[in-house]
Parts: structure tokens; C-alpha cells; sequence
């Protein structure tokens, strides 16, 4: 079975700080790994990762894959509150390959 | 305008009622999923489909179907609802399997 462990779970920050947030996977033949922002409603598409080293950026967001260690990190610099959010990550393995295994989660709170 | 849209946005039923969710996208994808998000906040597939094939997550109960009269709708129809049936379910829509899913926004399910 496909396992996705996020951490950590929840993190309070205030604005202006950085943060990282971790994603761990097991999937049979990993295809993708996809980082989804979920505020109140339906989660947004943030980035698609499938080469390990190559560092996606997206104005302050920026993510990267490690393959060996089987584990992608999110990075958000000079936080906002807008940031405020539940941030998911979800890997795509072809045994599955129509189908995203989602963690549960690391719910950021940025203070202003 | 909307790219992936549900209706009901609330849907608040007794147990052993049948009723359908209905959603669609305007986005020309091909392939359509379902999602259930318990009150844990774990995203789990159940059903992901385009006009070639339906791919059943196992766990889903019989009691849950989708219906596509064509490739923008993708509806979920459920028979006999339980109490473990409430959560928000999501509507999501790719370009092919390995693309990244958008996500509509959500019906929340109430069975009392």
C-alpha cells in the first residue's frame, strides 16, 4: 500500500519567516510527486515534481525532489498570512497510475 | 469562469437515501476523479475515469457510482447513505492521467 507521511503536522510562524515542510513517500515505480495548497475550499495546484534535484519556484514557493531519499520539501520564504493554509503532497506511483495517494497534511498558520 | 464545478455545495440527507452529486469541468480534460475528504482531512480517491476505462478505488462501497453522460460531467451517485458516508467530496479533472488533477469545490454531505 502507498504511504505518504508529511511533517511536521502543524506549524505556527509569523510573518517574514521561512518554512519548510517535508514529505515522505513509499509507492510502487514513483512516477510524480505533486504539492497541492488546500485554504477553505478545494486544494490548488502548486508544482508537479518528477526529476530529483531540479527545484521548482513559483515567485515564493519553491519545492524539490529527492528520489534516493524517496522525500520532497516545500519552501516558503517571507511567509504571509496569506500562506495560512493546510499544504498537501501527493505521489504518484504507476501501480496506481491514474491515482494520487494524498498525506495528510502540514497545517501552516502564519501570524501577522 | 469556474473550471471544475459541484453541485449541491451542502447537501444534508437522512440515512438510507439516495442521492447524486453532479460536477463538471470546462477545462477539454479527459480523465475525471472523485475524492472523499474525511473530518481527518485525508484526500482518499474513489474512482477515477476517463471515456476508456473506470478505475475503482477497492475500498469504495457498491453503494457509490459514477455516471458520465459524457466527458465534461463526471456524477457521483450514492444508494442507501450512512452515517459514515458525511465528509466533502471532491470533483477533480486532468489532461490525461499524469498531469496535474484540478479540483472543484467541494460538497459537503451531512447524513443524519
Amino acid at each position: 500500500e502507498d504511504k505518504v507521511v508529511q511533517s511536521p503536522l502543524s506549524l505556527v510562524v509569523h510573518e517574514g519567516d521561512t518554512v519548510t515542510l517535508n514529505c515522505s513517500y513509499e509507492v510502487t515505480n514513483f512516477r510524480s510527486l505533486l504539492w497541492y495548497k488546500q485554504e477553505k475550499k478545494a486544494p490548488t495546484f502548486l508544482f508537479m515534481l518528477t526529476s530529483s534535484g531540479i527545484e521548482k519556484k513559483s515567485g515564493r514557493l519553491s519545492s524539490i525532489l529527492d528520489k534516493k531519499e524517496l522525500s520532497s520539501i516545500l519552501n516558503i520564504t517571507a511567509t504571509q498570512t496569506g500562506d495560512s493554509a493546510i499544504y498537501l503532497c501527493a505521489p504518484r506511483g504507476s501501480g496506481s497510475a491514474r491515482q494520487l495517494t494524498f498525506g495528510s497534511g502540514t497545517q501552516l498558520t502564519v501570524l501577522p | 469562469d469556474t473550471a471544475v464545478s459541484q453541485t449541491p455545495k451542502y447537501l444534508v440527507t437522512q440515512m438510507g437515501n439516495d442521492k447524486s452529486i453532479k460536477c463538471e469541468q470546462n477545462l477539454g480534460h479527459d480523465t475525471m476523479y472523485w475524492y472523499k475528504q474525511d473530518s481527518k482531512k485525508f484526500l482518499k480517491i474513489m474512482f477515477s475515469y476517463n471515456n476508456k476505462e473506470l478505475i475503482i478505488n477497492e475500498t469504495v462501497p457498491n453503494r457509490f457510482s459514477p455516471k458520465s453522460p459524457d466527458k465534461a460531467h463526471l456524477n457521483l451517485h450514492i444508494n442507501s447513505l450512512e452515517l459514515g458516508d458525511s465528509a466533502v467530496y471532491f470533483c477533480a479533472s486532468s489532461q490525461q492521467a499524469r498531469y496535474e488533477q484540478y479540483f472543484g469545490p467541494g460538497t459537503r454531505l451531512t447524513v443524519t
